[in-house]
């Protein structure tokens, strides 16, 4: 079966511009997630979404960040304005309803100057 | 917070078993033991995860102590393609408030070596 599917897969603005992720997560997966992983670091958790409602955000910086899963399928991530601290790999996974293995995408790498 | 704590780094040999320690000495009644692995520049992979009993998967077998305060990955036959960092995580079943969420530490970097 296909996997998660990111684009794009690398990205280098400038502190203070936007930018935007997007994410195709598997088929029929109703649970995906956004993670921000820093150099070094396991990966952090930044939303969750279940359907097209979300289930956990608490740990996403809401002042620049941004997500949405319309119609329950694909998503974003945006940032906006991006600083230099943002830069980072945002993984995106997806897993069935409940307490399934999660499936992770490859990942953009964000790189803010 | 992580509520795992794993060695930094490790080495194995190529062909031998190699046993990836972890410890979650505060783990409760309805939380799991997951491991995932993530190669470099991928996304992090599931490997297996655990209760209480031994699992054993065609990855990786998981022992759990019988007091569930610690836990090892045995990978019975290392490749190079092995290597990677190793996350193990406390991870709360999704029934009860938490929602399940992943909560990944540092990890251990296996290095395995020709």
């Amino acid at each position: 079966e296909a996997g998660v599917a990111q684009s794009p897969r690398y990205k280098i603005i400038e502190k203070r511009q936007s930018v935007a992720f997007w994410c195709n997560p598997i088929s029929g997966h109703a649970t995906l997630y956004w993670y921000q992983q820093i150099l070094g670091q396991g990966p952090k958790l930044l939303i969750q979404f279940q359907n097209n409602g979300v289930v956990d955000d608490s740990q996403l910086p809401k002042d620049r960040f941004s997500a949405e899963r319309l119609k329950g399928v694909d998503s974003t991530l945006k940032i906006q304005p991006a600083k230099l601290e943002d830069s980072a790999v945002y993984l995106c996974a997806s897993s069935l309803v409940g307490f399934r293995e999660q499936f992770f995408g490859p990942g953009t790498r964000l790189t803010v100057l | 917070d992580a509520k795992t704590t794993q060695p930094t780094s490790m080495d194995c040999a190529e062909g031998r078993a190699a046993n990836l320690p972890c410890n979650h000495s505060t783990i409760s009644g309805n939380e799991y033991v997951y491991w995932y692995r993530q190669i470099h520049s991928q996304g992090p992979q599931y490997i297996i995860h655990g209760l209480k009993n031994n699992e054993t998967n065609e990855m990786a077998s998981l022992i759990i102590t019988e007091d569930r305060k610690s836990s090892t990955l045995i990978l019975p036959h290392a490749t190079l393609r092995d290597t990677a960092v190793y996350y193990c995580i406390v991870r709360e079943y999704y029934g009860s408030s938490n929602t399940g969420k992943l909560i990944f530490g540092q990890g251990t970097t296996l290095q395995v070596k020709p």
